[in-house]
């Protein structure tokens, strides 16, 4: 299994539209958990860490289920800007990456 | 203005080349990582340094090494024992638990 897995996309929604990510991961003992943005050719960039008990800011949220060992990011009000890959991420003793979801937003 | 830069930001060499390229950050971080991307994949750790002198393969070093010999400075060299050395490579940094900070990368082709 792999360590963190992501469905690759593309996600492709109108404008306006609320598009809900899941992300995976295999080691039970991870510690923290993180949301980055990676836009075409860029460094990826922290989007927001991921809370125990979900956690919320602005039209973004993220939610953990530590026994499923699962992660979700729920982006409602779907902006043209929105438009990047969205990275989940894993931490123990580095950070793991996941290969990323690719949210296409059009007009 | 504190940061990662990361130069250049495109690199050509040629086949059988060691290049290095640099990464300096001005966070007053402890930890600095090298990743690799290739495209439509994920980032994969080529090296880690925790500290000043001392740092530790990641999951694909083979054909890379590395040097800290200051805090601010993570060079990777890519030697020639690399066999597929195109690719996004990426610098980032973070203090003990935090957020992880990126550089804007160099792009490294190989002809």
């Amino acid at each position: 299994r792999k360590e963190v897995e992501q469905d690759p996309g593309p996600f492709n929604v109108p404008e306006g539209a609320t598009v809900a990510f899941n992300c995976t991961y295999s080691n039970s003992a991870s510690q923290s958990f993180f949301w980055y943005r990676q836009d075409c050719r860029k460094e990826p960039k922290l989007l927001m860490s991921v809370y125990s008990s979900g956690n919320e800011d602005g039209r973004f949220t993220a939610q953990l289920n530590r026994a499923s060992q699962y992660i979700s990011l729920l982006i409602r009000d779907s902006k043209l800007s929105d438009s990047a890959t969205y990275l989940c991420v894993v931490n123990l003793f580095t950070l793991t990456f996941g290969k990323g979801t690719m949210l296409l937003v059009s007009p | 203005d504190g940061g990662i830069t990361q130069s250049p930001k495109y690199l050509f060499r040629k086949e059988g080349q060691n290049v290095t390229l640099s990464c300096e950050q001005n966070l007053n971080h402890d930890a600095m990582y090298w990743y690799r991307q290739d495209p439509g994949q994920g980032l994969r750790l080529i090296y880690y340094s925790q500290i000043v002198n001392d740092f530790q393969k990641g999951d694909i070093a083979e054909g890379y090494s590395v040097s800290r010999e200051k805090k601010e400075s993570f060079p990777l060299t890519v030697t020639s024992a690399q066999k597929n050395p195109t690719a996004f490579y990426l610098c980032a940094s973070r203090p003990s638990m935090g957020e992880q900070f990126f550089g804007p990368g160099t792009r490294l082709t190989v002809l």
